[in-house]
Parts: C-alpha cells; sequence; structure tokens
C-alpha cells in the first residue's frame, strides 16, 4: 500500500533562517505531489504541484520554492523565512488519473519567532 | 469566483441528530468529486468519494446533482466522534492535477 512520510512534525524557526521540509512517498511511481499551507482557522493554499521529477508549477508567488530531486521525493525550501511564513504546512500525493483523490501527510506545523 | 464554496458554518447538532452540508462548484465541466474530513490541528483525510448516482457508507451518504452543480453530504444518528471541519473537493475539467478544495464546513455533535 502506498504510503506518505513528512517531517518533521513541528519546527521553530527564528526570522531570516533557511527552511527545508522534506516529503517522500512509498508504494507508488511517478505520483503527483503537492505542497500546501494552511493558516490558522483557514482553508488549504496551494503552493506547489509536481508531475515529474523536475517540473514545478508554482501557484503562488513568494519566498519559498519547492524541488524534486527524485520521483518520489518532494522538498519545500525558503533562504529567509518571514513571520508570514508560519503555518501548517501539507504534503499530498495524487496517483494518475482525474478520479483519485489525494493523499495528506501527517503535516508539519512551523511557528517563526 | 471561487471554484468551490461552502457553508464555513459552524453547525451544532445534538447527538444522533441528521446533518446535511452542501457545496457549490463553479466549472459544470468537473470530473470527481470527494469530501474529506479534517480534525482540528490534524491533515484532511478522504471520508469518501461522490459518485454520480449518489452512494453510501454507513451513516454517511453523498450525492451529487450535476445540474445545479452542488454536491452534498448527509450524516445520520450524529456521533461525538463526527465532529471535525468538512471539506468539498472538485478536480478540474480538463487533464491537470488540480483539485479544488472548499474552505470546510465545521461541525461539532453536542453530548
Amino acid at each position: 500500500s502506498q504510503t506518505i512520510h513528512q517531517w518533521p512534525a513541528t519546527l521553530v524557526q527564528p526570522v531570516g533562517s533557511p527552511l527545508s521540509l522534506e516529503c517522500t512517498v512509498e508504494g507508488t511511481s511517478n505520483p503527483n505531489l503537492y505542497w500546501y499551507r494552511q493558516a490558522a482557522g483557514r482553508g488549504l493554499q496551494l503552493l506547489f504541484y509536481s508531475v515529474g521529477i523536475g517540473q514545478i508549477s508554482s501557484e503562488v508567488p513568494q519566498n519559498l520554492s519547492a524541488s524534486r530531486p527524485q520521483d518520489r521525493q518532494f522538498i519545500l525550501s525558503s533562504k529567509k523565512l518571514l513571520l508570514s511564513d508560519s503555518g501548517f504546512y501539507l504534503c499530498a500525493w495524487r496517483g494518475a488519473g482525474s478520479n483519485q483523490p489525494q493523499h495528506f501527510g501527517d503535516g508539519t506545523r512551523l511557528s517563526i519567532l | 469566483r471561487k471554484e468551490v464554496e461552502q457553508d464555513p458554518g459552524p453547525f451544532n447538532v445534538p447527538e444522533g441528530a441528521t446533518v446535511a452540508f452542501n457545496c457549490t462548484y463553479s466549472n459544470s465541466a468537473s470530473q470527481s468529486f470527494f469530501w474529506y474530513r479534517q480534525d482540528c490541528r490534524k491533515e484532511p483525510k478522504l471520508l469518501m468519494s461522490v459518485y454520480s448516482s449518489g452512494n453510501e457508507d454507513g451513516r454517511f451518504t453523498a450525492q451529487l446533482n450535476r445540474a445545479s452543480q452542488y454536491i452534498s453530504l448527509l450524516i445520520r444518528d450524529s456521533k461525538l466522534s463526527d465532529s471535525a471541519t468538512y471539506l468539498c473537493v472538485v478536480t478540474s475539467a480538463v487533464q491537470t492535477p488540480l483539485l479544488f478544495f472548499g474552505t470546510g464546513t465545521r461541525l461539532t455533535v453536542i453530548p
């Protein structure tokens, strides 16, 4: 069966520090991969998605970037974090086919001080 | 106009009640539809897919109305454990990997 791993679960970082969140998927090949952010009490905001290695689509311009160095690995990065980057970051995967749902990782709760 | 719209609630219902949520979508050519459940400070989890003919999973019934472009979720005999935020999700009409999430409807089941 397919599983998705996302880490760390919680992260506290100072303003201006770098960020790297990693997500890996097991049990499937060539998944679509996604990064979302959710502010407290708000809906999901799609940040990036990827349909293959090295292919990244950005939905919201900001100081974050994403990379997909391997088929089942998706990384969210920032060179300098802002206070507004605080939130709940979720990685998700989806199989090929328009009738497939998304499956989410456990999420990373990021607090910027 | 948002792709997906939901009543944010909150819905506060007593145990054992029946509650229904509706969700409207803007693109008439959307292909697939889902309901997700999100507990506080947790990730969204797939509750059920929504099929054209409607489908049921235990106490949960999902319906799709393509003519009016809405989907619904009915929960019968509400349990305390049903308290959560319910997210409506719609796929794009074209062959893209995007799904569109509603902002969610919050349900609290009261003892």
